[in-house]
């Protein structure tokens, strides 16, 4: 069964310092998200990716924060650099003409 | 704005039984979609079921049924004979619109369930 992919699973870093997470969607999914979900929280988006554009990105700190999707594939996303309150899981997630969302496992970042 | 409400932090089950997880939702908007999903202790979300608030049927996939009442703006999950493997976080969450562009999702803040054996 596809999956949404992400990497790495966990990410442990000092504050100032910069993180990158990476996701690859499922095959044919042209929308990607990226969502922060801090601890007792549902998760918030960030970022919509439609194919390499971005479709919301009015979430996404921007002065630290940084996505692209630049062949409409897989998509990175940078903090830099890392706060405290950066600490969280950031999770991916893929849908194909607007049906459910299904997401990749997270990534549970740690700033310390 | 659209938001989600769930009003039960967590709640403890015994097993086999029903279980009702309560979800209340405020939009203006006569167009969207209502999801819930299971997130397990390992941090995946795990898409449940879908109610379009145009469909005229409450949802059902397998033990989960959506209990959809519009007039009360409320989508509660029920989950009939529970299993030891039903205890995680369970969200509930709202998309608008339910059509294609921008499908954001809009979380509720989450019920833990325990499922006592």
């Amino acid at each position: 069964e596809a999956e949404v992919a992400q990497s790495p699973r966990y990410k442990i870093t000092e504050k100032s310092q910069a993180v990158a997470f990476w996701c690859d969607p499922i095959s044919g999914h042209a929308t990607l998200y990226w969502y922060r979900q801090i601890l007792g929280q549902g998760p918030e988006l960030l970022v919509q990716f439609q194919d390499e554009s971005v479709v919301d990105d009015s979430q996404l700190p921007k002065d630290r924060f940084s996505a692209e999707r630049l062949k409409g594939v897989d998509s990175t996303l940078k903090i830099q650099p890392a706060e405290l309150g950066d600490s969280a899981m950031y999770l991916c997630a893929s849908s194909h003409l607007g049906n459910e969302q299904f997401f990749g496992p997270g990534t549970r970042l740690t700033v310390l | 704005a659209q938001k989600i409400t769930q009003t039960q932090p967590g709640m403890f089950v015994q097993e086999k039984e029903a279980v009702t997880l309560d979800c209340t939702y405020d939009t203006s908007d006569p167009s969207y979609g209502l999801f819930w999903y299971k997130q397990p202790s390992s941090g995946e979300m795990i898409f449940l079921i879908y109610q379009g608030s145009y469909d005229q049927q409450n949802a059902t996939e397998g033990r989960y049924s959506l209990n959809f009442q519009k007039a009360r703006k409320s989508a509660n999950l029920v989950i009939s004979a529970s299993q030891l493997g039903d205890s995680a976080m369970y969200f509930c969450a709202m998309r608008l619109p339910p059509n294609f562009g921008n499908e954001k999702l809009t979380f509720g803040t989450g019920t833990r369930l325990t499922i006592i054996p």
